[in-house]
């Protein structure tokens, strides 16, 4: 049972234009939520977090938007540019700073590409 | 960056042998992870530890062991490695259980 889905696989995007990355996730408990970029043959990057208790949270060209009702999460880079081009991995965990133990659910990833 | 090395980076190995990956950070943080990073599945929990010699299992521990003696390793066994465990294995660290950071991780193929 996937918990946190990203249903699409890839995305296209031209250079300048914007990147909407979307994560579905099915675990009310679920309190606090990333997204980590991940290049080739690297660990997965810190890219920007939000709580429950925010509905969006931007850091210079990443703005996560979440809401809660419909139980969904989307990353937004504004303007996407080549250096761009990764894989993008969305992930949940509960009660954060809680008895969780930070335990992280993810996504299965979607590859962005930002054309020239 | 935060200072976390895993070893070895690549390993082959043969089914039934024994193996041991190596997670080191000099972050001094409490909480380490391991994680294994398979096609379709994004990455998925093994075992996690919250301070020396205290661990637990993951999402998907069958088959593999932790140790943690001491703050800044973290050690994963596959008691006697699979086919299945083929996989590209990342380790975590976090300071208080919210932002987990990564490391460079370890291709193991068995063979």
């Amino acid at each position: 049972d996937q918990q946190v889905k990203q249903n699409s696989p890839s995305l296209s995007v031209q250079e300048g234009r914007i990147s909407i990355l979307n994560c579905d996730y099915t675990n009310s408990m679920f309190d606090y939520f990333l997204w980590y970029k991940k290049y080739p043959a690297e660990g997965p990057t810190f890219l920007i977090s939000i709580s429950s208790i925010k509905d969006k949270n931007e850091d210079g060209r990443f703005t996560v938007f979440l809401n809660k009702s419909a139980k969904h999460l989307s990353l937004h880079i504004v303007p996407s540019q080549p250096g761009d081009s990764a894989v993008y991995f969305c992930a949940a965990s509960p009660n954060a700073g809680g008895t969780s133990y930070g335990k992280l659910t993810f996504g299965q990833g979607t590859i962005l590409t930002v054309h020239p | 960056d935060a200072g976390i090395t895993q070893s070895p980076r690549h390993k082959v190995t043969e089914t039934g042998t024994p193996v041991t990956l190596r997670c080191h950070q000099t972050e001094n943080h409490r909480y380490m992870y391991w994680y294994r990073q398979d096609p379709g599945h994004g990455l998925r929990l093994i075992h996690y530890s919250y301070g020396v010699k205290d661990t637990d299992k993951g999402e998907v521990s069958d088959g593999y062991s932790v140790s943690r003696s001491k703050t800044e390793d973290f050690l994963l066994t596959l008691e006697s490695a699979t086919s299945s465990q083929t996989s590209v294995y990342f380790c975590a660290i976090s300071r208080n259980t919210d932002t987990q950071y990564f490391g460079p991780g370890t291709r193991l193929t068995v063979l």
